[in-house]
């Protein structure tokens, strides 16, 4: 079946740095990926949609000049969490509609900004 | 995208069927009703869809009612490793459409 390889699967930075996740496609090709973010103990919540060749569609409430997406194959999709504070530290998760029935999702990147 | 009532937790017995509903009141005709479950600290995995029809894969059973405003998750031999979130997400079936997630059911399976 199709999966998306996520990476890092966590990560620590320290505040105020950059941080990006990349998410591969390994045997399909992924037009489309949506960006989840996950508080402990809550819901995902949609961040964005990114769009290979375009610009990313982000969720209301989310700034788009700190959460920089960027799909520029259709294979890889990034997500850079610029200016790190505290309060992003949270789990990230892409998805795609990959193939055939379902969506498919990484395995998710635990960030912690200190 | 239709929205999504589900209790937020359940117990079940290891070997048991665990039988999860989720309601479903404002769906629309070419919505589809999808479940998907998140085990602790990874991505969400799929489990089954439907439209109208029950379905069955070697996951799960999922049965809709002949209105459409409810479903139900059958996981029919509960294995302690079935304990996750499990999430019931209605939406259009094309590959643009996004998942919205609502709080979804947190099952434990107990030996």
């Amino acid at each position: 079946g199709a999966v998306v390889s996520q990476h890092p699967s966590r990560v620590i930075c320290k505040s105020g740095t950059s941080v990006k996740i990349e998410c591969r496609s390994l045997d399909f090709q992924a037009t489309t990926m949506f960006w989840y973010r996950q508080f402990p103990k809550q819901s995902l919540m949609l961040m964005a949609t990114s769009n290979e060749g375009s610009k990313a569609t982000y969720e209301q409430g989310v700034e788009k000049d700190k959460f920089l997406i960027n799909h520029a194959s259709l294979t890889l999709s990034t997500l850079t969490v610029t200016s790190a504070h505290p309060e992003d530290s949270s789990f990230y998760i892409c998805s795609s509609p990959g193939q055939g029935s379902g969506y498919t999702f990484g395995s998710g990147t635990r960030l912690t900004v200190v | 995208d239709a929205k999504t009532t589900q209790p937020p937790s359940m117990d079940c017995a290891e070997g048991r069927a665990a039988n999860l509903p989720c309601n479903h009141s404002t769906i629309s005709g070419n919505e589809y009703v999808y479940w998907y479950r998140q085990i602790h600290s990874q991505g969400p995995q799929y489990i089954i869809h439907g439209l109208k029809n029950n379905e069955t894969n070697e996951m799960a059973s999922l049965i809709i009612t002949e209105d459409r405003k409810s479903s139900t998750l059958i996981l029919p031999h509960a294995t302690l490793r079935d304990t996750a979130v499990y999430y019931c997400i209605v939406r259009g079936n094309t590959n643009a459409g996004k998942s919205t997630f609502g709080d979804g059911t947190t099952l434990t399976v107990k030996p």
